[in-house]
């Protein structure tokens, strides 16, 4: 089992829509947590970092369930800009561990 | 501010053979990061860097992969000899002290082609 999970997608959504995607981790001491975007053939960029009471950034939110180990990213009043892959980050400083997901894809559509 | 340079782009190359990259961070971030990336999937981190101080190597295949950063500042990272599997991007990423909370900067990565 991956110790970071995502489901690839692709998530084909309609612009204007609202889309959620969520992303488990297997390790319960995990520590931080961040949400990177990726669009094709370029570099991942940070996103948003995910804090434990939740955040928000414009039309993303991000939250964070320790007890079922996972983060989600939702996406409001959707763009075409928003088109990427998403990349859930978690990290443990106590054995300097940086685990990427592999991405969900996102597609909007006119 | 100057992002983190990679070079070169793109690299085809025939296995066996030997290839190297090159990677400068931002100016001032302390912490260097290099990471494979296979079509189809995330980032996996080889190497962290402290300075000129390994931090985490544990996923480098050190059989064929190697890494300095002699100075602290530049680092290169080659593979020797090159095989099929190895074809994948290679991205460079620095932050400012490594801490685990700290955002990282990617570079634009150097695409490697295996024959």
């Amino acid at each position: 089992r991956k110790e970071v999970e995502q489901d690839p997608g692709p998530f084909n959504v309609p612009e204007g829509a609202t889309v959620a995607f969520n992303c488990t981790y297997s390790n319960s001491a995990s520590q931080s947590f961040f949400w990177y975007r990726q669009d094709c053939r370029k570099e991942p960029k940070l996103l948003m970092s995910v804090y434990s009471s939740g955040n928000e950034d414009g039309r993303f939110t991000a939250q964070l369930n320790r007890a079922s180990q996972y983060i989600s990213l939702l996406i409001r009043d959707s763009k075409l800009s928003d088109s990427a892959t998403y990349l859930c980050v978690v990290t443990r400083s106590s054995a300097s561990k940086i685990i990427f997901g592999s991405g969900t894809r996102l597609s909007i559509r006119p | 501010e100057a992002g983190v340079a990679q070079s070169p782009r793109y690299k085809i190359i025939e296995k066996r053979q030997s290839v190297a990259f090159w990677c400068n961070p931002i100016s001032g971030h302390a912490t260097l990061y290099w990471y494979q990336q296979i079509l189809g999937q995330g980032p996996k981190l080889l190497i962290q860097f402290q300075n000129n101080g390994v931090v985490d190597d544990s996923q480098l295949p050190k059989d064929r992969f190697s890494a300095e950063r002699l100075k602290g500042v530049d680092s290169t990272l080659k593979i020797q000899p090159a095989k099929l599997e190895d074809s994948a991007v290679y991205l460079c990423a620095s932050s400012l002290v490594g801490g685990a909370e700290e955002t990282q900067y990617f570079g634009p990565g150097t695409r490697l082609l295996v024959l």
